[in-house]
């Protein structure tokens, strides 16, 4: 079975500040992995994917995340956040074979004071 | 990108009773639809996977007789708790896969008294 790890549960920073927030899995197969987004008061957003080729995927609004196999991590990271992304991050990953059964991780809970 | 829906966005039943939560595709058609339950600060779990024509596939500790499913068109799902008790509190959210992407609808809360 497949588990999803997020190891911070709160993160507060200030804007302009780097973010790095760190996921891993377990599963031993091939694997598709996301990092979805949820404002408050809205609906779960795809922010990037990685399913093959380069580890190191770019998303929507400065998001990257890097694919580390041998580390089983799926790292999501921004240069400079903004107090508009405070919000809720979730990491997640499906075996491919069933695309829509994912595995979410706990979410991290992002504040970013202005 | 494709658009999910649910209705309603949220709900207050009376313990005992049944409720039934719609999700839609608006512009694409769906033969798969999923859905999860999310509990406070925690993360979604998925519940079932709905398929169009026949039966749902329920996730191992899902009662199927506690939450139908029925997926009677391309563009509709609907789950209804029957016999909701104040444990069946939650926030449910579907979703569906157009192409490669998952894209989630906004969700229901449902409240049991």
């Amino acid at each position: 079975a497949q588990s999803v790890s997020q190891h911070n549960h709160h993160v507060i920073l200030s804007e302009a500040a780097s973010l790095e927030l760190g996921c891993n899995y377990s599963y031993g197969g091939t694997v598709n992995l996301f990092w979805y987004v949820q404002y408050p008061g809205q609906h779960l957003q795809l922010l990037l994917k990685y399913f093959s080729g380069d580890p190191l995927v770019k998303g929507i609004k400065g998001f990257e995340a890097e694919f580390i196999k041998s580390k089983f991590s799926f790292n999501l990271r921004k240069p400079s956040v903004q107090w508009s992304d405070t919000a809720e991050y979730f990491c997640a990953v499906n075996d491919g074979a069933n695309a829509g059964k994912s595995t979410f991780g706990d979410g991290t809970t992002l504040t970013v004071k202005p | 990108g494709a658009v999910v829906s649910q209705h309603p966005s949220w709900v207050i039943c009376k313990s005992g009773t049944s409720v039934k939560i719609e999700c839609r595709s608006l512009d694409f058609q769906a033969t798969t639809m999923f859905w999860y339950r999310q509990f406070p600060k925690q993360s979604l779990m998925l519940m079932a996977t709905s398929n169009e024509g026949s039966k749902a596939t329920y996730e191992q500790g899902v009662e199927k007789d506690k939450f139908l499913i029925n997926h009677a068109s391309l563009t509709l799902s609907t789950l209804t708790v029957t016999s909701a008790h104040p444990e069946d509190s939650s926030f449910y959210i579907c979703s569906a896969m157009p192409r490669d992407e998952q894209f989630f609808g906004p969700g229901t809360r449902l409240t049991v008294l």
